[in-house]
């Protein structure tokens, strides 16, 4: 079965610090990665998306990056965080005989 | 501008009722949809979806419809039960686009005992 895993599941951060999330799926390969945040009241945002190593799309000018150092590994970072960068955030890996998208548990980010 | 839209932000039904939430789109080159379930704190859970090229997708108690001319599509869940009670949200992607999903901003369901 294929899952995928998230860290941390919380995380409470001053502004200005940096940030790393991680996303990793097994049982699977070269699977097509997105990340997801879900802001307070707000459906879910599509932030980056990778279709292979090193290849990365990103959707909306913000103050995020994303990397794909591995088949199965996607990161989000930030170099320094601000109070809008609070949410939730997802990853999601596409099934590859359909264009549907299965999402790991999330990271719960809160910005003080 | 928003491509996908749900009207509803909540939705109250009573067990055994039908649920019927909806859903519609504005981008014409959209050609797959999918609902999602979600509780707070969690990942959202895939749900159902279907293809454009049909207008109906079943799948035990939750059946998709889909009016390509309306630009409109609805998730029935019949018989409701408590544990329905959740977000759900409508999701959206075209061929051609990397799979990326526009998602709806979603409706709480309360199904009541």
């Amino acid at each position: 079965s294929q899952t995928i895993h998230q860290w941390p599941a919380t995380l409470v951060q001053p502004v200005g610090s940096p940030l790393s999330l991680e996303c990793t799926v097994e049982g699977t390969s070269n699977p097509n990665l997105y990340w997801y945040r879900q802001a307070a009241g707000r459906g879910l945002q599509l932030l980056f998306y990778s279709v292979g190593i090193g290849q990365i799309s990103s959707e909306v000018p913000q103050n995020l990056s994303a990397s794909r150092p591995q088949d199965r590994q996607f990161i989000l970072s930030s170099k320094k965080l601000l109070l809008s960068d609070s949410g939730f955030y997802l990853c999601a890996r596409r099934e590859a005989s359909t264009d549907t998208q299965y999402f790991g548990p999330g990271t719960r980010l809160t910005v003080l | 501008d928003q491509q996908v839209k749900q009207n509803s932000p909540s939705l109250s039904v009573q067990e055994g009722r039908i649920s019927i939430l909806n859903c519609d789109y504005t981008n014409s080159m959209f050609d797959y949809f999918l609902w999602y379930k979600k509780y707070p704190a969690e990942g959202p859970t895939f749900l159902i979806s279907i293809s454009s090229i049909k207008d109906k997708n079943e799948d035990g108690r939750f059946t998709v419809f889909l009016n390509k001319s309306a630009k409109h599509l609805s998730l029935h869940i019949v018989p409701s039960q408590p544990g329905d009670s959740a977000v759900y949200f409508c999701a959206a992607s075209a061929r051609g686009s990397n799979y990326k999903l526009t998602f709806g901003k979603g409706t709480l369901l309360t199904v009541n005992p």
